[in-house]
């Protein structure tokens, strides 16, 4: 079975200060993993994903995670926070074995103070 | 290229109606994918349609059920409708779920 755990439910950070916004996952097999934001009555958009290439993932906006095995987590980052990032992001795993099922973690608020 | 578009934006029923959602992927995709989004429970799977076949399907009843036509749109129904069913319903897109799905801006559906 597949789970995604968001260890934040709510994380403010100063405008130009870094973010961390924590994931830990859990799958049977090797899984896809996604972070996702979703703007205040606006769908979801795609920051970045790792199918089992480079474990370092660059994405949109400056975001960047890192998937670790060992520690079965996979942390969204960004080194200077921006207004405009203030949005609820969702953690998502999927498996080859059920790829069109993506399993979202419960999100994370992110709040960003000017 | 146009993104997922989903129709209505918005919707109001009554208990125990049904309602039918539609959903348009972007072209050339034929993975479509629907969630329901709630405050209390999060983004939840409803079902997978691929090439017009249900590939996954998420713990939900019978009352809720879906289909895809041969273009790639998607629809999806929900009979007797619950106050329970109000939420915000995602409809997503993908050439292969190892792309990541792009998602419409959804449904909002409030049952009264």
């Amino acid at each position: 079975a597949q789970s995604v755990t968001q260890l934040d439910s709510h994380v403010s950070v100063s405008e130009g200060t870094p973010v961390l916004l924590r994931c830990n996952y859990s799958s049977s097999y090797s899984p896809s993993l996604f972070w996702y934001v979703q703007h205040p009555n606006k769908g979801l958009q795609l920051l970045l994903k790792y199918t089992s290439a480079a474990t370092l993932v660059k994405g949109i906006n400056g975001f960047e995670a890192e998937f670790k095995k060992s520690e079965t987590s996979f942390h969204l980052t960004k080194p200077s926070a921006h207004m405009s990032d203030a949005a609820e992001y969702f953690c998502v795993v999927s498996t080859y074995n059920q790829g069109g099922k993506l399993i979202f973690g419960q999100g994370t608020e992110l709040s960003v103070k000017p | 290229k146009a993104g997922v578009t989903q129709t209505p934006r918005y919707l109001i029923k009554t208990r125990g109606q049904q309602v039918t959602l539609s959903c348009s992927p972007i072209s050339g995709h034929r993975s479509v994918s629907w969630y329901q989004q709630t405050p209390g429970q999060g983004l939840q799977f409803l079902f997978e349609y691929f090439s017009e076949t249900q590939r996954n399907k998420g713990n939900f009843p019978g009352r809720f059920s879906g289909r895809q036509f041969s273009n790639s749109r998607s629809e999806m129904n929900v009979s007797t409708l619950e106050l329970g069913d109000s939420a915000l319903y995602l409809c997503a897109s993908a050439e292969t779920y190892l792309y990541g799905y792009t998602f419409g801006s959804g449904t909002r559906l409030t049952v009264v």
